[in-house]
């Protein structure tokens, strides 16, 4: 079974501080996302990589920053964590193939309260 | 930014009852797809429609698309208890981007 692994559900985090969300996927999907989900403005998309070492930025991309060094791994940073960072992170992956575009897989999310 | 806008936000109905939830969006697209999410959990791919077709099936799950009025529609066939969840359209642009714009969800309500 296609899995997209996150490392936390929830996470409590201090305002200021450096916040590391892990996604992990096992299906050689070239293609991953990072997006929040708040109440009322449904799933934003913040980050997202077509292949290794290469990221491009979403539609709200400001406060965050992302790594993707292997395939399998895309690492989503919070630079300097605040309060308005308080939401639900869900991680996403995709087949790519020259012309034909397939469904998302997505991971379980992490919370995230920024205290 | 929201390409797509479900219709309607919320759902209430019966068991064994039909559901339908709308979607509308703003620009041509690729293909649209549908997601469901239980509360509190990650979104699952439902079915996919690409530009070019008008009608889809996949189980109890009926798909339309029309293109010329940028909407679709999804169907849920004898409705159980456990369909309760938000269910999201997605778009893909045909600007040949990988990136799906998400609307803003209907939460569907199954009494059993």
């Amino acid at each position: 079974d296609v899995k997209v692994t996150q490392s936390s559900r929830y996470l409590v985090k201090r305002t200021g501080e450096k916040v590391f969300l892990e996604c992990v996927q096992d299906m050689d999907h070239e293609n991953m996302f990072w997006y929040r989900q708040d109440p009322g403005l449904g799933l934003r998309l913040i980050y997202f990589s077509y292949d290794v070492k290469m990221k491009e930025k979403g539609d709200i991309p400001e406060g965050y920053s992302v790594s993707r060094e292997k395939k399998e791994r895309f690492s989503l940073i919070l630079e300097s964590a605040s309060t308005n960072q308080t939401s639900m992170y869900l991680c996403a992956s995709s087949l790519a193939r020259t012309g034909v575009i397939y469904g998302y897989t997505f991971g379980s999310g992490t919370r995230l309260t920024v205290v | 930014s929201q390409q797509g806008e479900e219709d309607p936000q919320a759902l209430s109905i019966q068991e064994g009852e039909n559901a339908t939830m709308n979607c509308s969006y703003k620009t041509s697209i690729n293909n649209l797809q549908w997601y469901r999410q239980n509360s509190g959990r990650g979104l699952v791919h439902l079915i996919l429609i690409r530009s070019n077709e008008r009608e889809k099936h996949s189980g109890r799950l009926r798909v339309t698309l029309d293109t010329s009025k940028k909407s679709s529609s999804l169907l849920i066939t004898a409705s159980r208890a456990a369909d309760t969840a938000s269910y999201f359209c997605a778009t893909v642009l045909m600007d040949s981007s990988y990136k799906l714009i998400f609307g803003s969800g209907t939460r569907l309500l199954v009494r059993p």
